[in-house]
C-alpha cells in the first residue's frame, strides 16, 4: 500500500528565508509524486511532479522538489519564502501511468511566513 | 489549460434536501474524475473514482446511495449529497484526471456545503 508521511504540521520561516517542506513517501512500485498548494477556501493547484526521468523537479513561483529513490522522500524548497507562500502545502503519490489514477495524500503543512 | 471548474461555490441548505454539484473539464477531456472531501484543518479524504460512462468506485465507508455519482460525459461529473444533514457539511473538491501525459489531476476550486 502507499503511504505518505509529511514531517511538520507547521512550519514557519522568515520572509527571504529558505523553504524547506519535507515528504517521504512508501511503494512498491515507481511512483508518481506531486505537490500541491492550497489558499484558503480554494482548490489544490499543482505545484510540480516528478514522474520519471530529471529527479530535480522544478515548478512554479519558485518551488523546487528532489525525487531521493534511497531516501524515499520528495522533499519541496524554495531558496526564499515570500509572504504569498503562506499556504497549505500537500505531498501526494500515486501509482504511475496505466492506474487508477488514485492520489495519496499526505496530512498537510501549513507554511506560515514571517515579515 | 487544465482548468477544473465547479459549481456552485457555496450552498447551504436545509436538513432533508438534496445538493446537486458539477465538476467541469474545461479545456480538456477527463475519462476520469475524483470527489473529495475535506473537513477544516484536515487533508483530502477521497470518496469516489468517477469514470465517464460506468458506475463511480466509492472508498470504503463511503455511502454511494447518500453520494450519487454520474459522469455523464467527458467534460461533466456531478455529486448530489441526497438528504443532506448537517454532518454532511464539509468542503468537497473534484479533480479531473488528465488522460495524455503523465496522468495529472487537475483540481476543483471546491463547494462550501452548509446543512442547516
Amino acid at each position: 500500500a502507499q503511504s505518505v508521511t509529511q514531517l511538520g504540521s507547521h512550519v514557519s520561516v522568515s520572509e527571504g528565508a529558505l523553504v524547506l517542506l519535507r515528504c517521504n513517501y512508501s511503494s512498491s512500485v515507481p511512483p508518481y509524486l506531486f505537490w500541491y498548494v492550497q489558499y484558503p477556501n480554494q482548490g489544490l493547484q499543482l505545484l510540480l511532479k516528478y514522474t520519471t526521468g530529471a529527479t530535480l523537479v522544478k515548478g512554479i513561483n519558485g518551488f523546487e522538489a528532489e525525487f531521493k529513490k534511497s531516501e524515499t522522500s520528495f522533499h519541496l524548497t524554495k531558496p526564499s519564502a515570500h509572504m504569498s507562500d503562506a499556504a497549505e502545502y500537500f505531498c501526494a503519490v500515486s501509482h504511475g501511468s496505466g492506474n487508477t489514477g488514485k492520489l495519496i495524500f499526505g496530512q498537510g503543512t501549513t507554511l506560515q511566513v514571517k515579515p | 489549460g487544465a482548468v477544473v471548474s465547479q459549481h456552485p461555490s457555496w450552498v447551504i441548505c436545509k436538513s432533508g434536501t438534496s445538493v446537486k454539484i458539477e465538476c467541469r473539464s474545461l479545456d480538456f477531456q477527463a475519462t476520469t474524475m475524483f470527489w473529495y472531501r475535506q473537513f477544516p484543518k484536515q487533508s483530502l479524504m477521497l470518496m469516489a473514482t468517477s469514470n465517464e460512462g460506468s458506475k463511480a468506485t466509492y472508498e470504503q465507508g463511503v455511502e454511494k446511495d447518500k453520494f450519487l455519482i454520474n459522469h455523464a460525459s467527458l467534460t461533466l461529473s456531478t455529486l448530489t449529497v441526497t438528504s443532506a444533514h448537517p454532518e454532511d457539511s464539509s468542503f468537497y473538491i473534484c479533480s479531473a484526471r488528465e488522460v495524455f501525459g503523465t496522468d495529472t489531476q487537475y483540481f476543483g476550486p471546491g463547494t462550501r456545503l452548509t446543512v442547516l
